[in-house]
């Protein structure tokens, strides 16, 4: 069955500070692995979409890593903002169908 | 360039009511999706539209939920009767080819459906 489970559910850190979200899938074939923020009220806005030959993609201070062995990814914030806040959902594209997975996001609260 | 539009943001009905929702695409997007998000979870595919027809409705609730895109543009989603678990966001979204795996998919801000 095609899955993409993510952790932790939730996380809380201080503004500054630096965390990593993780993202575990069983998904074949694999097309692709996306990373989108999700504001409050809002809909989900893509950060990073990684192939299968790609191990790191940034954009600005988040960085997405992708194992394809082990079927792992993550997302490092760096030096995070209190505009940090949202839920990050962890995404994979099955295949040459185009259908998303998505996993069950990452609320991600950045206090002052 | 505009983004996906939606329509309305917030509605609130009883169960039993009937509600539609729209959304417009960006232009020239030809793959158009509707996503179905509880809260806390992931967004979960209701129905997928390449043009005017139906490429995917396997998770779409048929006997109360229903969608078209006439012209190959907008869209409308309908739900009748509502339950109270359908209480969630609607989100709509596009891509310029969605029979492919790498184009981006573009997502509208949602409606958020109360039933009480």
């Amino acid at each position: 069955k095609n899955q993409v489970e993510q952790s932790p559910q939730s996380l809380i850190i201080l503004e500054g500070k630096n965390c990593t979200l993780q993202c575990n899938y069983t998904v074949s074939p694999f097309s692709n692995l996306r990373w989108y923020k999700q504001d409050t009220g809002r809909g989900p806005v893509s950060l990073t979409i990684m192939t299968f030959s790609e191990n790191t993609k940034s954009n600005g201070r988040y960085t997405a890593t992708l194992d394809a062995d082990t079927k792992q990814s993550s997302l490092h914030i760096t030096a995070s903002q209190l505009s940090d806040s949202a839920s990050y959902i962890c995404v994979v594209a099955a295949g040459n169908t185009g259908k998303l997975i998505f996993g069950q996001g990452t609320t991600l609260q950045v206090k002052p | 360039e505009a983004g996906v539009a939606q329509s309305p943001r917030y509605k609130i009905i009883e169960k039993r009511q009937s509600v539609a929702f729209w959304c417009n695409p960006i232009s020239g997007h030809a793959t158009l999706y509707w996503y179905q998000q509880i809260l806390g979870q992931g967004p979960k595919l209701l129905i997928q539209f390449q043009n005017n027809g139906v490429v995917d409705d396997s998770q779409l609730p048929k006997d109360r939920f229903s969608a078209e895109r006439l012209k190959g543009v907008d869209s409308t989603l309908k739900i009748q009767p509502a339950k109270l678990e359908d209480s969630a966001v609607y989100l709509c979204a596009s891509s310029l080819d969605g029979r492919a795996g790498g184009y981006e998919q573009y997502f509208g801000p949602g409606t958020r459906l109360t039933v009480t």
